[in-house]
């Protein structure tokens, strides 16, 4: 089967550095995405990895390793407004993502 | 309007009401698709149309039929729903279906409750 893990809540200081993890075993892989879903809110586009290593957009970074099934999200000089759910959802085979269960980051001052 | 809307934002209903869920993009994408996200669950996807046919349809339950009348435009009827269908009911829309980088645009989601 297809499976997506990632935890389901993490915390972390303001200013801060945090990773988000995420493991995947799906059938086929054509790129893995993060999105952020803010409470109430609708899922926005973070980054998309499809070849091996580490993408940078300001504090934002994502990291992906295909031999391992492995990707993670790296949160820099965390922000109050950084408190949200991330999702991590992979492109099968058919180029349809199938998400994890996202992981709710919890900011304290 | 700009980017993905849906109305209503919330909605509560009986087992026996039947309901509909809108869904309208604005960003000029030719797939849309309907997800559900219940609490501390991986999003679900529902159906997925591309150019107003439907391409995936995931097993779900005949109480939830789409309709997609035009590439903006996409609803999910609802009849007969369980206690259990209570969710986020979220819609998205993309350039294209079935090709890489497929980044999806999300609506704010439908708040629903199956009483």
């Amino acid at each position: 089967g297809q499976n997506i893990d990632q935890p389901t809540e993490m915390t972390a200081t303001e200013g801060a550095i945090v990773q988000i993890n995420c493991t995947y075993q799906t059938s086929g892989f054509n790129g893995l995405f993060w999105y952020q879903q803010h409470a109430g809110e609708a899922p926005t586009f973070l980054s998309y990895n499809v070849l091996d290593g580490l993408e940078e957009k300001g504090r934002f970074s994502s990291f992906l390793s295909r031999s391992k099934g492995y990707s993670y999200l790296l949160l820099k000089e965390l922000q109050m407004k950084d408190s949200a759910s991330y999702l991590c959802a992979v492109a099968d085979s058919n180029y349809q993502l199938i998400w994890g269960a996202g992981t709710k980051l919890i900011i304290k001052p | 309007e700009t980017g993905v809307t849906q109305t209503p934002r919330h909605l509560v209903m009986g087992m026996t009401n039947k309901k509909s869920l809108k869904c309208e993009q604005h960003l000029g994408h030719n797939a849309m698709y309907w997800y559900k996200q219940s609490a501390k669950k991986p999003l679900e996807l529902m159906f997925v149309y591309s150019l107003e046919e439907r391409v995936e349809n995931n097993s779900v339950p005949s109480r939830f039929s789409p309709e997609c009348p035009n590439s903006s435009h996409l609803f999910l009827h609802l009849h007969t729903l369980q206690p259990e269908d209570s969710a986020l009911y979220l819609c998205a829309s993309s350039q294209v279906s079935g090709e890489p980088y497929n980044e999806q645009f999300f609506g704010p989601g439908t708040r629903l409750t199956v009483l």
